[in-house]
């Protein structure tokens, strides 16, 4: 079943704006992860969270867990057009299954 | 040096027939997974694969049989395809046990016609 539901679907912006994109989860997770998806590509990794975590950075990425409110944010600050791409968060259970739960993605067009 | 990779690509074939896409990954990975994303870009598990064994298979129809020759493959072998079953399927591949980032092979896009 699906865990992970992103907002909004799509977001358009212009260069140098910032984005955000919010995801909710159903259930207690071990981690929660963020995801690239460029037009025909596969996915691409671009940070984890941790239960236990509530904000990390990586570059111009800020990830945010509320665990009492079951979701999660990704900021992109300064964007650029290369930032054109799908999103995707996905949670990890822990329960030794080795399994993530992935979102319905947030579809991110950055405009020049 | 692609670290997952899929073949083929594309595949476009008729109801009916049975083909396979087959995956590799050359980063020493533990742990294999097969993912069919469809039209509405939803992305769902269907196999994963530990050190060769099967550790978890999703609600997936028996015509969809996936097959690990050994750590660094699993195929994915298809009978009796469905239009139903046209979709963007991926292979991804994580360290192991406590390494929870997985790494995706490229797709291949299947159309069934």
């Amino acid at each position: 079943s699906q865990q992970g539901e992103e907002d909004p679907q799509a977001l358009s912006i212009q260069e140098g704006e910032n984005a955000t994109m919010n995801c909710s989860y159903k259930t207690s997770i071990n981690n929660l992860q963020w995801y690239r998806q460029n037009s025909g590509r596969g996915l691409v990794h671009l940070i984890l969270i941790r239960s236990n975590e509530r904000e990390k950075h990586s570059g111009r990425l800020r990830v945010t867990l509320d665990t009492s409110k079951k979701s999660s944010s990704l900021l992109i600050t300064a964007s650029r057009a290369a930032d054109t791409a799908s999103y995707f968060c996905a949670t990890d259970d822990g329960a030794g299954s080795y399994q993530l739960t992935f979102g319905k993605g947030t579809k991110l067009s950055v405009i020049p | 040096d692609t670290a997952v990779s899929q073949t083929p690509k594309y595949l476009v074939t008729q109801m009916g027939n049975d083909k396979s896409i087959k995956c590799e990954q050359n980063l020493g990975h533990d742990t294999m997974y097969w993912y069919k994303q469809d039209s509405k870009k939803f992305l769902k598990i269907m196999f994963s694969y530990n050190n060769k064994e099967l550790i978890i298979n999703e609600t997936v129809p028996n015509r969809f049989s996936p097959k690990s020759p050994d750590k660094a493959h699993l195929n994915l072998h298809i009978n009796s395809l469905e239009l139903g079953d046209s979709a963007v399927y991926f292979c991804a591949s994580k360290p192991g046990a406590g390494q929870e980032t997985q790494y995706f092979g490229p797709g291949t896009r299947l159309l069934v016609l």
